[in-house]
């Protein structure tokens, strides 16, 4: 199993300013995922955070307004750059341990709960 | 594209009583895994069941059964012994081999009551 901690839990952000997001995982794994979940929604996906790389961004989700890293096998961070009351939203990181990510369960984090005023 | 549609938005059930959450999901892959999962207020997600496609066996775990239906692409959720401790969202999800990331469905809110 895999405990994920993210930080900060719940912030409020003035419009136009940025917020970085932790991700650490207290074991090593094989992906990690950045999702976004809208009030009363489901989880869609930001990106897979790739270790020593660019990340692999979805479908209406560009760099320049999220860019990720992730410098090593247990932390990633995610960015929500110049903010608008929109990103108001949860953010989750989500990690699968060693083995064929498909079949492993997908950890989580507790998420970040941003709003944007 | 992978899809996955929970079409209960919202299910209540008394303590105690059995409650079957709904799923239906699409893809063209062979190898997939679908999974439930809870999200109670804390908002954590806490993997409930996984079923494997290529089994037929319906997995179960406790209080928690699938009733997986390969050939109509559903795979609904039975709780038994319904709890107060069950109340929360919980996601059907699906994973496919080539995509290796999970696409959720809208969520389905129980709320179990005295």
């Amino acid at each position: 199993s895999a405990v994920i901690s993210q930080k900060p839990s719940r912030d409020i952000c003035q419009r136009g300013t940025s917020l970085t997001i932790q991700c650490q995982v207290d074991s090593q794994v094989t992906m990690m995922f950045w999702y976004r979940q809208q009030p009363g929604q489901s989880l869609t996906l930001i990106a897979t955070a790739n270790q020593g790389s660019e990340a692999t961004y979805e479908s209406g989700f560009v760099i320049d307004k999220f860019p990720i890293s992730r410098p090593n096998l247990t932390f990633s961070t995610l960015t929500v750059s110049n903010m608008s009351p929109e990103d108001s939203s949860i953010y989750l990181c989500s990690a699968h341990t060693a083995g064929i990510p498909v079949n492993t369960e997908a950890f989580f984090g507790q998420g970040t709960r941003l709003t944007v005023v | 594209a992978q899809t996955v549609t929970q079409s209960q938005p919202e299910m209540s059930v008394q303590e105690a009583e059995t409650v079957t959450l709904s799923c239906t999901y699409d893809t063209s892959e062979n190898n997939y895994y679908l999974f439930w999962y809870k999200q109670p207020p804390s908002r954590q997600m806490i993997l409930v069941i996984r079923q494997e496609a290529y089994k037929q066996q319906n997995a179960t775990e406790n209080r928690f059964s699938v009733n997986f239906q390969k050939a109509a692409k559903s795979f609904s959720l039975k709780i038994s012994d319904s709890q107060l401790g069950d109340t929360a969202m919980y996601f059907c999800a699906l994973n496919t081999g080539t995509a290796s990331k999970l696409t959720f469905g809208t969520g389905t809110r129980l709320q179990v009551t005295l």
